[in-house]
């Protein structure tokens, strides 16, 4: 069945600093992949998507790029801020209203 | 994209009780569904909603554990029943518009006691 890998937490990193969150998959057929943030609190919003592969999401500072060949998906975000402090969730879907696969999540702490 | 709006936001419970969660969404959607976040953990499936027909339900849930109603296009519940301290979790419900992206609500953060 799908499944998502992601690296494990916590990060901590300096205001500013380059983050990465690794995010590697397993699928059938060509999945849409996400990224959710959860703020503490709160529910998942979803912060990014690409639907096929070589697109790259963006938003809010942070990009991915659906690398079908290496079967990844990394966060990447070039200065990150206190406010980013979060629980990232790398996810895909199938498709077709079919459930989503969420990673274990990554827990991001930024420090000033 | 759309609001989605769930009540209540959270709740302490006495063992053997039920709660019953709203999730309502201000337009219409055809997919709804409900997951459990138990914590620290990730997100897992419970069921899928469609409207008019019973809930479809992911393995290691039950309909009597777990009932979930869809009476229209726009609201949802899901019942956590004859609670126990192991369904303290976040509950959450998502939506679907177009069969590309599910957007969530904000939970239930649900403690049993």
């Amino acid at each position: 069945g799908d499944s998502v890998t992601q690296m494990e937490g916590p990060v901590t990193l300096s205001e500013e600093a380059f983050l990465t969150i690794n995010c590697t998959y397993t699928a059938t057929g060509y999945p849409s992949l996400f990224w959710y943030v959860q703020y503490p609190g709160e529910g998942l919003q979803l912060l990014l998507k690409a639907t096929k592969a070589d697109d790259k999401g963006s938003n809010k500072g942070f990009e991915a790029t659906y690398r079908k060949e290496t079967t990844s998906f990394h966060l990447e975000k070039g200065s990150v801020q206190v406010s980013d402090s979060a629980v990232y969730f790398c996810a895909l879907s199938s498709g077709g209203y079919q459930k989503v696969t969420f990673g274990t999540g990554t827990k991001l702490q930024v420090i000033p | 994209s759309a609001v989605i709006s769930q009540k209540p936001s959270r709740d302490i419970c006495q063992r053997g009780t039920s709660l019953t969660i709203q999730c309502q969404v201000d337009s219409q959607v055809t997919m709804m569904f409900w997951y459990r976040q138990q914590p620290g953990q990730s997100l897992t499936l419970i069921a899928t909603a469609n409207q008019g027909s019973e809930a479809t339900y992911e393995s290691g849930f039950v309909i009597d554990k777990f009932p979930i109603s869809r009476p229209n296009l726009t609201f949802s519940t899901l019942t956590v029943s004859n609670m126990s301290p192991e369904d303290s979790s976040i509950y959450l419900c998502s939506v679907d518009f177009s069969g590309e992206t599910q957007y969530f609500g904000p939970g239930t953060r649900l403690l049993v006691l």
